[in-house]
């Protein structure tokens, strides 16, 4: 059985950077596919962007390149997402979650307030 | 990209009686290996995403057998037989066709008159 643990809410000033990890049990990380999913608060899922194993690259969702990067750490199969640049629009829930979307962590607050 | 537009986007349903939500993409969910990656997802209040359908119309594991999915294309439905009072959430449907680059629908939020 996968599971997915994340970090703890972060409070943020607009401008900072914010780095949430997201740890695999249950599978190796170098077995799965991470990728990224965010709420803001009372909208929708929002894709951000992950791993294509065909590639062997990770992608972007458009809105977010070159504020986004995604990493893994096999060592510690865990995974990282870290957004730069961060403005009030930014604040939200966010979620790692497997390639095909089967396993999803239990999501991190992140809040941008001044 | 693709765009996923779901309705209602609002659901009130009375406990026993059925319900349906709509899913459609811009474009078709057929992949060139001839499956469809169209997935639905329930998020239940305060929880995370929960994968309930696969490829239009396959359950994950522990899915009660009162939803299933249908649909080719471009339109795609997820059906609740007899809602019960632990249905109660948001459902989104999801392309993975389109791949790596996910697309949801808005989100239909399902509630009991």
């Amino acid at each position: 059985q996968v599971q997915l643990v994340q970090s703890g809410a972060e409070v943020k000033k607009p401008g900072a950077s914010v780095k949430v990890s997201c740890k695999v049990s249950g599978y190796t990380l170098t077995e799965l596919s991470m990728h990224w999913v965010r709420q803001a608060p009372g909208k929708g899922l929002e894709w951000m962007g992950g791993f294509d194993p065909e590639d062997g690259e990770t992608i972007y969702a458009q809105k977010f390149q070159g504020r986004v990067t995604m990493t893994e750490d096999t060592s510690t199969d865990t995974a990282y997402m870290e957004l730069s640049s961060l403005r009030s629009e930014d604040t939200a829930v966010y979620y790692c979650a497997t390639m095909v979307m089967d396993y999803w962590g239990q999501g991190t607050l992140v809040t941008v307030s001044s | 990209d693709v765009v996923m537009t779901q309705s209602p986007l609002s659901l009130p349903v009375t406990l026993g009686q059925p319900a349906s939500i709509s899913c459609r993409s811009s474009q078709s969910l057929v992949y060139s290996d001839g499956n469809t990656y169209l997935n639905w997802f329930q998020q239940r209040p305060g929880q995370s995403p929960r994968r309930l359908i696969y490829k239009v119309s396959n359950r994950d594991s522990g899915v009660p057998d009162r939803f299933s999915g249908s649909g080719s294309g471009t339109d795609f439905t997820l059906k609740i037989s007899r809602v019960e009072a632990e249905d109660v959430g948001v459902y989104y449907c999801m392309q993975g066709t389109h791949w790596p680059r996910a697309t949801f629908g808005q989100g239909t939020k399902l509630e009991i008159k």
